[in-house]
């Protein structure tokens, strides 16, 4: 497996725009993970899925965030409009969780360097 | 609410040291915990993962142990090298949920 992959690797914006990241996570896995890093905050949880379903999005600083997951093996995170204080690195991973609740290992992607001008 | 804590924030050495990087977590109630090293500029590579059941982990040089009752984890590096220069991070998968709680990371320099 090619492991988790996002894109874009960079997306350099104007504030008031709208931005989408795209995440693939790792086949056979079935729960997905959006996290934002920064130098003050280091990495914070946005928002996760189980099953393609969002268990917990306490996380999502605004409305402004959205994200979604269609299908097993596609997530979006939505920006809506953007600001310069979204400006972040946002990492996406997955890992398997087992029927009695169990979590496995995860791997995170290469990130999504976020520049909101 | 879990909370993650790492001690040191940074930490510089010579080669050939080893060292121990600390872990802190304020709920015992945990599934596992991971550690991560992250490059700059790059994403996170698990190094070890621990099971709530497990006392410790070995890979290599790495070596991570675990002590839910007190809230601890630590991460022992032998023979450090310039390339384990990197950020570390513990992340802590907590009962009842599915997500993992990252810790604020030790910046790690050995010295050539």
């Amino acid at each position: 497996d090619a492991g988790v992959i996002q894109s874009p690797r960079h997306e350099v914006t104007e504030m008031g725009q709208e931005v989408t990241l795209r995440c693939k996570p790792i086949s056979g896995h079935n729960s997905l993970f959006w996290y934002r890093q920064t130098m003050m905050r280091g990495l914070e949880l946005l928002i996760y899925f189980n099953n393609n379903v969002p268990i917990d999005d306490s996380g999502m600083p605004e409305d402004r965030f959205s994200a979604k997951m269609p299908n097993a093996s596609f997530s979006t995170l939505k920006i809506q409009p953007s600001e310069p204080r979204d400006s972040a690195v946002y990492f996406c991973a997955s890992n398997f969780v087992e029927p009695q609740g169990l979590l496995t290992e995860a791997f995170f992607g290469q990130g999504t360097r976020l520049t909101v001008v | 609410k879990q909370e993650v804590t790492q001690i040191p924030a940074a930490l510089s050495v010579p080669e050939g040291e080893n060292l121990v990087l600390n872990c802190s977590f304020t709920d015992s109630a945990i599934y596992n915990l991971q550690w991560f090293r992250q490059d700059p500029g790059k994403g996170l590579t698990s190094l070890l993962l621990i099971q709530s059941s497990q006392r410790e982990q070995t890979s290599g040089r790495l070596n991570a142990s675990l002590d839910k009752s007190s809230g601890r984890s630590t991460l022992y590096i032998a023979a450090s090298q310039p390339g384990d220069s990197a950020t570390y991070l513990c992340a802590v998968g907590t009962s009842g949920t599915y997500k993992y709680i990252f810790g604020t990371g030790t910046r790690l320099k050995v010295l050539a």
